[in-house]
């Protein structure tokens, strides 16, 4: 594919439900970034894998909210019994080499999965 | 830790007006400095970065900024914007790992 995609791209949960948010990195990117962007807000932080391994999760904001990328490549953020408060657009970047987000080595956004918990 | 402030929460402007976006930023460490556009319903889209070298940085689209160290300043300007601007900028900071940090957005609004 040309960019990163994102599924679904709208997603409606009551409270209490899991979801699952997928993000297709561009082929052969090495890193792959999650954020979560509340409405009228800037991108925040959640998690970075380098291939398969996730070496920050720092941002994640509670442990009801997880993230995989089993073979390096497609990833997937678990949100388990959602909150109101988990509504916000939830946006993958990948990047082609490790680590750096300086040095040109520029992120590539999806189009983001806008969660609504009601 | 890194983090930045867009001064301007929206900016109305007028079809061919120059134009100027606010971002200042704080930092202990050297950063390096992101611009990025957000289309409705579009993931971000890199605008122009600074990370080294000329203080004045070109971007697509007609757009430059101006690394400002003195005054921790990166502002984006374009001198002439047109209608297909309209979208919401992103400024954003990073010490070079994976700590982007981003400003809360200025709305740019081109009116004809």
């Amino acid at each position: 594919g040309a960019g990163v995609s994102q599924s679904p791209r709208y997603k409606v949960a009551k409270r209490g439900q899991d979801v699952a948010l997928r993000c297709d990195p561009i082929s052969g990117h090495v890193s792959l970034f999650w954020y979560q962007q509340a409405l009228g807000q800037g991108p925040e932080f959640l998690t970075y894998f380098q291939n398969e391994a996730q070496l920050d999760k720092s941002g994640l904001p509670s442990d009801r909210f997880f993230a995989e990328r089993p073979e390096g490549s497609v990833s997937t953020l678990k949100i388990q019994r959602t909150q109101q408060e988990d509504s916000a657009v939830y946006l993958c970047a990948s990047s082609l080499l490790q680590g750096t987000s300086g040095r040109g080595n520029e992120q590539f956004f999806g189009p983001g999965t806008r969660l609504t918990v009601l | 830790a890194q983090s930045v402030t867009q001064l301007d929460s929206q900016v109305p402007v007028f079809e061919e007006a120059p134009v100027e976006l606010r971002c200042n930023y704080s930092s202990s460490v050297s950063v390096y400095l992101f611009w990025y556009v957000q289309y409705p319903n579009q993931g971000l889209q890199l605008l122009l970065k600074y990370l080294s070298g000329s203080t004045l940085v070109k971007g697509i689209n007609g757009f430059e900024a101006e690394f400002n160290k003195s005054q921790t300043s990166f502002h984006l300007r374009k001198p002439s914007v047109h209608i297909s601007d309209t979208a919401e900028y992103f400024c954003a900071v990073s010490s070079g790992r994976n700590d982007m940090r981003f400003g809360a957005g200025t709305r740019l609004t081109v009116k004809p």
